[in-house]
């Protein structure tokens, strides 16, 4: 199957410093990608989609202005998160779709990221 | 978009099979079922993945009824490596996936 990383794999920061978390789909060009985060014992939840060439949708209670997400090219979107406060430390995972699975809806994930805010 | 219930934990011996079924009484027309395995600090891995009636692949079983309200996961003889949360999301149509609270599989020796 289609291969989606990112880097870091894990984050260590200091509160009130930014963090970039990159998602690179590594064989396919992925128009659409997802981030989510992940607290733990709990399930994944959907932060916004990253759409190549414009701007992110974001879900409800997401604030656009703390986490940025960039999706300048077809293999890659970032996500900073902003002025980091140790209740953003949780496990970020991004996905994408391959547009060229005919007939498929699959979503493959990136091995996630740690962020732990000091 | 379509809530999905599952059982939050189950429990199975070695060798066993298993089954875990997921709800989706409000299923879009246009939504495929996936099941997602996932390990703990480690993404999402894609198990199998179906529309209706039965798929089977190298690692899994899925079946779904013509109602297409629940389906289940089957895994046949179960090892400790089996050990990890199922999630089954709908999706289609390009949409977003949203995940429901998957079910907690510990695989007892």
């Amino acid at each position: 199957g289609a291969v989606v990383s990112q880097h870091p794999s894990r984050v260590i920061c200091k509160s009130g410093t930014s963090v970039k978390i990159e998602c690179r789909s590594l064989d396919f060009q992925a128009t659409t990608m997802f981030w989510y985060r992940q607290f733990p014992k709990q399930s994944l939840m959907l932060m916004a989609t990253s759409n190549e060439g414009s701007k992110a949708t974001y879900e409800q209670g997401v604030e656009k202005d703390k986490f940025l997400i960039n999706h300048a090219s077809l293999t890659l979107s970032t996500l900073t998160v902003t002025s980091a406060h140790p209740e953003d430390s949780s496990f970020y995972i991004c996905s994408a779709r391959d547009p060229g699975l005919a007939g498929a809806d699959e979503q493959f994930f990136g091995p996630g990221t740690r962020l732990t805010v000091l | 978009l379509a809530k999905t219930t599952q059982p939050v934990s189950m429990d199975s011996y070695e060798g066993q099979e298993v089954n875990i079924t997921c709800s989706h009484n409000n299923i879009a027309t246009n939504d495929y079922i996936t099941w997602y395995q996932q390990f703990p600090s480690q993404g999402p891995r894609f198990i199998i993945q179906g529309y209706k009636t039965k798929v089977t692949n190298e690692v899994a079983s899925l079946f779904i009824p013509a109602d297409r309200k629940s389906s289940t996961l089957s895994l046949p003889r179960v090892s400790l490596s089996d050990t990890a949360v199922y999630y089954c999301p709908l999706s289609g149509g390009y949409q977003k996936v949203t995940f429901g609270t998957g079910t907690k599989l510990q695989v007892i020796p």
